[in-house]
């Protein structure tokens, strides 16, 4: 099946820093997800891309949809506490699909925020 | 105004004991998803039902489970939990007429196993 492999595995970074983590595939997508779980919660959706070459914004956070659409990547600038957590990458498990249908999930990047 | 509700948020249960966890949803979505989700690993999809067709994934265990009695609701049944069920069950929803909006997820339910 479809695998997304996602990276870091887990950040420690200080306070005001940026943060960048990235999503590849062997397989292309058409549709990119970017969502975030806090501790306890359920994931909520930060960034959906649709197109390749797309660069979206939302508030500190930027996501980019590869040209090669094998790829994404998310930036977090100047970072805050609040920032913690887990970020999922994911894409349809039809990897020609919309984001309706099934999904596959990278493997997750921790994030931890120090003051 | 929370969309897809979970309940309870924590369920406590005993070794071998059914129980079940439920989901409801706002959204009117056609399809509605249940995931396990264990420590710092990624969502698993468990099964997922559109409208009133069940789909189960190939490698859940019989011991799971769902009924979808309408729209609004879905439940996850566990026959006989063991202590690997411990886990996260996060239940998502979405619906192909609005493909701009992907699987929205719930709090998820937190299950302990004595």
């Amino acid at each position: 099946g479809q695998q997304l492999n996602q990276s870091p595995q887990s950040m420690f970074i200080q306070e005001g820093e940026d943060v960048s983590m990235n999503c590849t595939s062997s397989s292309i997508f058409n549709t990119w997800l970017w969502y975030k779980q806090d501790p306890g919660e359920g994931p909520v959706l930060l960034i959906a891309l649709y197109k390749a070459g797309e660069l979206t914004s939302n508030g500190r956070l930027t996501a980019q949809f590869g040209i090669t659409r094998k790829d994404s990547f998310l930036n977090i600038s100047a970072s805050i506490p609040s920032d913690v957590g887990i970020y999922f990458c994911a894409g349809p498990s039809n990897a020609g699909g919309t984001s309706y249908g099934k999904l596959t999930f990278g493997q997750g990047t921790i994030l931890t925020v120090h003051p | 105004d929370a969309m897809v509700i979970q309940n309870p948020r924590y369920q406590v249960t005993q070794f071998g004991k059914p129980v079940t966890l439920s989901c409801s949803q706002t959204l009117n979505h056609n399809v509605m998803y249940w995931y396990q989700q264990k420590s710092s690993q990624a969502p698993k999809l468990l099964f997922h039902y559109y409208d009133k067709d069940f789909n189960n994934e190939a490698d859940t265990p019989d011991n799971f489970q769902s009924r979808r009695p309408n729209t609004s609701f879905c439940f996850l049944d566990i026959r006989s939990p063991g202590l690997g069920d411990a886990a996260m069950y996060l239940c998502a929803t979405s619906s192909p007429d609005k493909p701009n909006q992907p699987q929205h997820f719930g709090d998820g339910t937190r299950l302990s196993i004595l």
